[in-house]
C-alpha cells in the first residue's frame, strides 16, 4: 500500500513564525502536491512538484513556498505565518497517470 | 477552464437506503474522474476512478459511479448505505494530458441515521 506520511497531525504556531510542514511518500512517485482544505471551499492546490527541485504554483501559492530536495520528501513552508493560514493542509503523491494518494493531514492553527 | 460542481452540500439518509451523490464537471476533452472519501480528521481515500472504457465503474466499499458524457456527470451510487459510510465525499477531475493535477469539488457531507 502507498504510504504518505505528514510529520504532524496538529500544529500550533504564532503569527510571524516560519512554519515547516513535512511530507514523505514511499512509492517512488514523481509528483507531489500540497493542498489546503477549508470548509465550503473543498481542496485548493497550493504547489506541486513533478521532479526533484522542480515546482509549480497551484491556485493559491501566495504566502507559501516549497522545497523538494529528495524524491520522497516535499516540504511546505509558511514564510511568515498569518492567522488566515489557519487550515487543514493535505499532502498527496502520484505519478504515471495513477491517482493521487493522500496523507492524513496537518491541522495548523496560527495564533 | 476545468471545474467540478457538487450541488449537494449535505445529504442525510437512513441506514439501508440507497444513495446517489451528484457530480458535474466542465472540461472540453475526455476527463479523468475520481471520487474520494474523507472520514473526520483523516486524509482522502480513493473510492474509484474513471479513465476510459466501461462507463460504469466499481469501487471499494460497495460504491459505483457512472460516467455520462452527454450530461457531464459522474454520480456516485450505493444501493444500501451503512452507518460507517458517514463521511465527506469529493469528486475530482483531472485533465487528460496531465492526470496528476486534480480539480476538486467542494464536497458533499453524508449523514446516516440508524
Amino acid at each position: 500500500d502507498v504510504k504518505v506520511t505528514q510529520s504532524s497531525r496538529y500544529l500550533v504556531k504564532r503569527t510571524g513564525e516560519k512554519v515547516f510542514l513535512e511530507c514523505v511518500q514511499d512509492m517512488d512517485h514523481e509528483n507531489m502536491f500540497w493542498y489546503r482544505q477549508d470548509p465550503g471551499l473543498g481542496l485548493r492546490l497550493i504547489y506541486f512538484s513533478y521532479d526533484v527541485k522542480m515546482k509549480e504554483k497551484g491556485d493559491i501559492p501566495e504566502g507559501y513556498s516549497v522545497s523538494r530536495e529528495k524524491k520522497e520528501r516535499f516540504s511546505l513552508i509558511l514564510e511568515s505565518a498569518s492567522t488566515n493560514q489557519t487550515s487543514m493542509y493535505l499532502c498527496a503523491s502520484g505519478g504515471g497517470g495513477q491517482p493521487q494518494h493522500f496523507g492524513d493531514g496537518t491541522r495548523l492553527s496560527i495564533l | 477552464a476545468q471545474s467540478v460542481t457538487q450541488p449537494d452540500i449535505h445529504i442525510t439518509v437512513s441506514e439501508g437506503a440507497s444513495l446517489e451523490l451528484r457530480c458535474n464537471y466542465s472540461y472540453g476533452a475526455t476527463p479523468y474522474l475520481f471520487w474520494y472519501v474523507q472520514s473526520p480528521g483523516q486524509g482522502l481515500q480513493l473510492l474509484l476512478k474513471y479513465f476510459s472504457g466501461d462507463t460504469l465503474v466499481q469501487g471499494i466499499k460497495g460504491f459505483e459511479a457512472e460516467f455520462k458524457r452527454s450530461q457531464s456527470s459522474f454520480n456516485l451510487r450505493k444501493p444500501s448505505v451503512h452507518w460507517s459510510d458517514a463521511a465527506e465525499y469529493f469528486c475530482a477531475v483531472g485533465a487528460s494530458y496531465n492526470t496528476d493535477k486534480l480539480i476538486f469539488g467542494t464536497g458533499t457531507r453524508l449523514q446516516v441515521f440508524p
